[in-house]
């Protein structure tokens, strides 16, 4: 089973504090996402990469960046947390292959005081 | 630009009774489509999928979906519901161009008894 691991479930951070969410999967695929979800809006995506040091801004990105030095680590940073950005963060990866599948993790709820 | 629509955020039934969950898309192309479910505290999981190979598609869970083009319909069925259905449900269709999905608002099931 592919398997997706997001470091928190829960994070308690101040604004201005820089956050770093953390995903890791093990299955050695190539792509990899950071959703936000939020009540009547759905998953929107903030970056994706579809490779090592590659990445693509998705439809939200602004305060966000991400860092992929490794193919099996996708980290998401919020470099100066704000109230706005309490949400709940998805993170999800993809194989090649033509299965088109996006396997997701269990999701960080990050609350910024 | 491909994209879904939910229609009803919010859809109660009683247990034993048909599950209807309504998805429609708009794309220029062929379109994958996809239907995930996130329980409480949970990542999303993949239902289905609609990859052009069949119009009636059965996922996990006894849930299925025809793809009815006629309609740029996806709509999601259960025969009966179960309390343990009780969970909220993505559409969200295969945008292309690095394994992209854009999802939907979300439905929110709830099974009374």
């Amino acid at each position: 089973d592919v398997k997706v691991t997001q470091s928190s479930r829960y994070l308690v951070k101040r604004t201005g504090e820089k956050v770093f969410l953390e995903c890791v999967q093990d299955m050695d695929h190539e792509n990899m996402f950071w959703y936000r979800q939020d009540p009547g809006l759905g998953l929107r995506l903030i970056y994706f990469s579809y490779d090592v040091k590659m990445k693509e801004k998705g439809d939200i990105p602004e305060g966000y960046s991400v860092s992929r030095e490794k193919k099996e680590r996708f980290s998401l940073i919020l470099e100066s947390a704000s109230t706005n950005q309490t949400s709940m963060y998805l993170c999800a990866s993809i194989g090649g292959g033509g299965k088109n599948i996006q396997y997701f993790g269990a999701g960080t709820r990050l609350s910024v005081l | 630009a491909q994209s879904v629509t939910q229609l009803g955020s919010h859809v109660s039934v009683s247990e034993g009774a048909l599950v209807l969950l309504r998805c429609n898309y708009s794309s220029s192309v062929p379109p994958y489509l996809f239907w995930y479910v996130q329980y409480p505290n949970q990542g999303l999981q993949l239902l289905l999928k609609y990859t052009s190979a069949a119009t009636l598609v059965k996922g996990i869970n006894g849930f299925e979906a025809e793809f009815k083009k006629s309609e740029t319909s996806f709509h999601l069925t259960k025969p009966s519901a179960h309390m343990s259905d009780a969970a909220e449900y993505f559409c969200a269709v295969f945008t292309g161009g690095g394994n992209k999905l854009t999802f939907g608002t979300g439905t929110q099931l709830k099974v009374e008894l």
